[in-house]
């Protein structure tokens, strides 16, 4: 079975700190993305990677940055945490190609 | 702008039901499209995967019409726990994928 896990399950930082959300998958997948998702909002791409070192914006990057070092591993970057990042961030990883998305169990992150 | 469009529900309805989701696409170059659950505060989870007119696992059943541009999910014999939120997801041409704001699914004994 894929297995994609998250640094943490839940996560309560101050406004203006740095934030780092870290996301391991075990199966090699090319593309990893990282989505937050709020109520009546669905899913929303914030960043995702083709390749190592590849990154591509997805609909809402601003406040956000990523890395990815290595393959299995893709980080997600608060840069100075707000209160309107508070939300559930979902990483997810797929082999390429048009196939399914398998995700994390999510981060809750609350910004105070 | 690329989008997928589901009702949202919520779809209350008794165990033992069948119940049927449908989810329009724009993108008509799209080669597969998935169905994904969600359980309240959960991550989601795939469900079934749609690459051509349709697939069946169990009590599930997906269909997918090309012309006119929607999936669907057919769930007979509702179940307590089929209770969740269903998300359709366009699967892309070009890598990204798209995803409905989901349908909620409250099934009742």
């Amino acid at each position: 079975d894929v297995k994609v896990t998250q640094s943490s399950r839940y996560l309560v930082k101050r406004t203006g700190e740095k934030v780092f959300l870290e996301c391991v998958q075990d199966m090699d997948h090319e593309n990893m993305f990282w989505y937050r998702q709020d109520p009546g909002l669905g899913l929303r791409l914030i960043y995702f990677s083709y390749d190592v070192k590849m990154k591509e914006k997805g609909d809402i990057p601003e406040g956000y940055s990523v890395s990815r070092e290595k393959k299995e591993r893709f980080s997600l970057i608060l840069e100075s945490a707000s209160t309107n990042q508070t939300s559930m961030y979902l990483c997810a990883s797929r082999s390429g190609g048009p196939k399914a998305l398998f995700f994390g169990p999510g981060t809750r992150l609350t910004v105070l | 702008r690329k989008e997928v469009e589901q009702d949202p529900g919520p779809f209350n309805v008794p165990e033992g039901a069948t119940v049927a989701f449908n989810c329009t696409y724009s993108n008509s170059a799209s080669q597969s499209f998935f169905w994904y659950r969600q359980d309240c505060r959960k991550e989601p989870k795939l469900l079934m995967s749609v690459y051509s007119s349709g697939n069946e696992d169990g009590r599930f059943t997906a269909q997918l019409n090309r012309a006119s541009q929607y999936i669907s999910l057919l769930i007979r014999d509702s179940k307590l726990s089929d209770s969740a939120t269903y998300l359709c997801v366009d699967g892309g041409s070009q890598g990204n994928l798209i995803f409905g704001k989901g349908t909620k699914l409250s099934v009742k004994p």
